[in-house]
């Protein structure tokens, strides 16, 4: 079966750091290219960021460069999102979701995992 | 940054009724649109990709179609699970955008 997991989320105080991680099963991993998307609560969605099979290729959205920092390792099957400098406003759920077409950078989402929830409070 | 812009916000309809949602993109992003569905508590879902092509185990009763900078959801006949909220996504260029969302709802 095809499926991510993601762990890592809790509270955090504002200026603190978190990492999460995506495990990853049922598929090729280090084919696809994998991305995290966040949904604060009662919002909408936004992706976050998205890496490359071979890490070759990295994005992120505006809100988070400089701060967040995406990864992967293929020999794991995982995905990490490391979140320095948090603010309140980072507070979501998390989840990691995968590229449809192996090999696609842009391409819709087709595998998400069930969301890990990040809150950012003092 | 595209904007995608979807209406309604919401829409009250109920089972049986066909619905009717739009995403309008605020510059072109071919056809490269996607639709999800989400439930309260539940990740997204993909519906649609590629602006008129279903996922794999989506039924027949979701459709897609547009171009450009304007596209149509249709659900023929609603179901009682199809009541939930509905996002478009481009990925045209990045970053990727999602919509607002839009709420289908019981009447």
């Amino acid at each position: 079966e095809v499926q991510l997991v993601e762990s890592g989320g809790g509270l955090v105080k504002p200026g603190g750091s978190l990492r999460l991680s995506c495990a990853a099963s049922g598929f090729m991993f280090s084919s696809y290219s994998m991305n995290w998307v966040r949904q604060a609560p009662g919002k909408g969605l936004e992706w976050v960021s998205s890496i490359s099979g071979s890490s070759n290729y990295i994005y992120y959205a505006d809100s988070v460069r400089g701060r967040f920092t995406i990864s992967r390792d293929n020999a794991k099957n995982s995905l990490y999102l490391q979140m320095n400098s948090l603010r309140a406003e980072d507070t979501a759920v998390y989840y990691c979701a995968r590229v449809r077409a192996a090999r696609l950078g842009l391409d819709a989402f087709d595998i998400w995992g069930q969301g890990t929830m990040v809150t950012v409070s003092s | 940054e595209i904007v995608l812009t979807q209406s309604p916000a919401t829409l009250s309809l109920s089972p049986g009724e066909r619905a009717t949602l739009s995403c309008r993109a605020s510059q072109s992003v071919s056809s490269y649109l996607a639709w999800y569905q989400q439930k309260p508590g539940q990740a997204p879902r993909l519906l649609i990709y590629d602006a008129s092509n279903r996922a794999t185990g989506i039924p027949a009763r979701f459709s897609g179609s547009g171009s450009g900078t304007d596209f149509t959801l249709t659900i023929s006949s609603l179901e009682p699970e199809d009541f939930a909220v509905y996002y478009c996504q481009q990925r045209s260029n990045w970053p990727v955008t999602f919509g607002q969302g839009t709420r289908l709802e019981i009447k």
